[in-house]
């Protein structure tokens, strides 16, 4: 079966050092998403791509990077951790239609600590 | 632009009564509405979504949520609550691009 998976899925970093959250998805999924999740402020986009060589920022990317070299994965990088990047996130993707109707299939979430 | 105000954070409701969970939009073109249901420690899972036709939409384990244009609203509910309705509920609105756009979430606690 076809899914989207996310590593780590915990991990704790110290302040100002650079941390990459790796996702995969086995769907062919063109577009690709990266939120964030806090107490709150529920789902917030950080960085999303339509398909290979494409990168858009969202709402909330500052201090994040992502790269898209292939389909399946989208990597997000913090340059320099923040304790204010303590959060759980989840990549997401949709169909490559990128029809604005389309499910987002989401990954399990890897919940990050910077101490 | 595309917001999503859902009314009430935490929700509790008895074993075997109505579930209603409230999401109100704003969109300046036509919405596609989604409810995504997340249990603890796992990603998020479609309920239910509406995009064109029929405004009473059915999704899964029972659930059901009705597109109201004038009220812009799409509140999701369930008529008789089971414990394994506890959960966090999301409602979305999607725009071009099918970026989504979403609500704070409501917490649902089912008291037995």
């Amino acid at each position: 079966d076809a899914e989207i998976t996310q590593s780590p899925r915990h991990k704790i970093t110290e302040t100002g050092r650079q941390v990459t959250l790796a996702c995969h998805q086995t769907w062919n999924h063109n577009n690709m998403f990266w939120y964030r999740q806090d107490l709150g402020h529920g789902l917030r986009l950080i960085h999303y791509s339509y398909g290979v060589q494409d990168t858009n920022k969202g709402e909330v990317s500052d201090g994040y990077s992502v790269s898209r070299s292939n389909t399946e994965d989208l990597p997000l990088t913090l340059e320099s951790a923040a304790s204010s990047q303590t959060s759980v996130y989840f990549c997401a993707s949709s169909s490559q239609d990128g029809e604005a109707g389309d499910e987002q299939f989401f990954g399990p979430g890897t919940r990050l600590t910077v101490l | 632009a595309q917001s999503v105000t859902q009314l009430g954070s935490h929700v509790s409701v008895s074993e075997g009564a109505l579930v209603l969970l409230r999401c109100n939009y704003s969109s300046s073109v036509p919405p596609y509405l989604f409810w995504y249901v997340q249990y603890p420690n796992q990603g998020l899972q479609l309920l239910l979504k509406y995009t064109t036709g029929a405004t009473l939409v059915k999704g899964i384990n029972g659930f059901e949520a009705e597109f109201k244009k004038s009220e812009t609203s799409f509140h999701l509910t369930k008529p008789s609550a089971h414990m394994s309705d506890a959960a966090e509920y999301f409602c979305a609105v999607s725009s071009t691009g099918n970026q989504f756009y979403f609500g704070t979430g409501t917490s649902l606690t089912v008291i037995p």
